[in-house]
């Protein structure tokens, strides 16, 4: 079976301060890699993507991929109590399934004052 | 990013009616359009996929009698529960995207309260 995880949390750092998420995948085969943001009642947005193995930045945000661990994180710089939302790790099938995404459970990111 | 529509963002019908929930992708055009369901504190499980033109594909134990999918255009999908019930009850979301490998957007959702 397909998966992805990710640790649900909450993960809770200070104003200012780097928040890291993980999320692993099982499927090999997976061609590409996402990450939605989604605050409580909200439907989720879209904040990375990345396709190939290394880093990717946007703003405050840096996606890591790492297809031979079969890991992607992303990391928020400077944290602000707005960036408080839980975070969902989405992979896209490669093969017969291709382009399928697949969800994590989201991390519950907490950013304090 | 590009635009997504869903319509209504929410709903409350009484047990027995039917439920259409549109989505339109307003600056792209969507091959491909996903309809997830969300229930509190869980994350989003894949309903079905919808091609423009052809049937929906629905997810293991997504009946698919219930929830009726049409993509009749390349901008326009639709979700129908049909006799809802209060288990139906739920944050449903549509998405879109103009190629496989490329990202995808989301809909602002419904949200579904069956009484």
């Amino acid at each position: 079976q397909k998966e992805v995880e990710q640790n649900s949390g909450p993960l809770s750092v200070p104003e200012g301060a780097i928040a890291s998420l993980n999320c692993t995948y099982s499927d090999r085969g997976s061609q590409s890699f996402f990450w939605y943001r989604q605050y409580s009642g909200k439907s989720p947005e879209l904040i990375m993507s990345i396709y190939s193995n290394g880093d990717k930045e946007d703003g405050r945000f840096t996606a890591q991929l790492n297809k031979a661990s079969q890991y992607v994180s992303l990391l928020i710089r400077d944290s602000q109590p707005s960036d408080s939302a839980t975070y969902l790790c989405a992979v896209g099938a490669g093969g017969t399934s291709y382009g399928k995404l697949t969800f994590g459970q989201g991390t519950i990111l907490t950013v304090h004052p | 990013g590009a635009v997504v529509s869903q319509h209504p963002s929410w709903v409350i019908c009484k047990s027995g009616t039917s439920v259409k929930i549109e989505c339109r992708s307003l600056d792209f055009q969507a091959t491909t359009m996903f309809w997830y369901r969300q229930f509190p504190k869980q994350s989003l499980m894949l309903m079905a996929t919808s091609n423009e033109g052809s049937k929906a594909t629905y997810e293991q134990g997504v009946e698919k009698d219930k929830f009726l999918i049409n993509h009749a255009s390349l901008t326009l999908s639709t979700l129908t529960v049909t006799s809802a019930h209060p288990e139906d009850s739920s944050f449903y979301i549509c998405s879109a995207r103009e190629d496989p490998n490329t990202e995808a957007f989301f809909g602002q959702g419904t949200r579904l309260t069956v009484v």
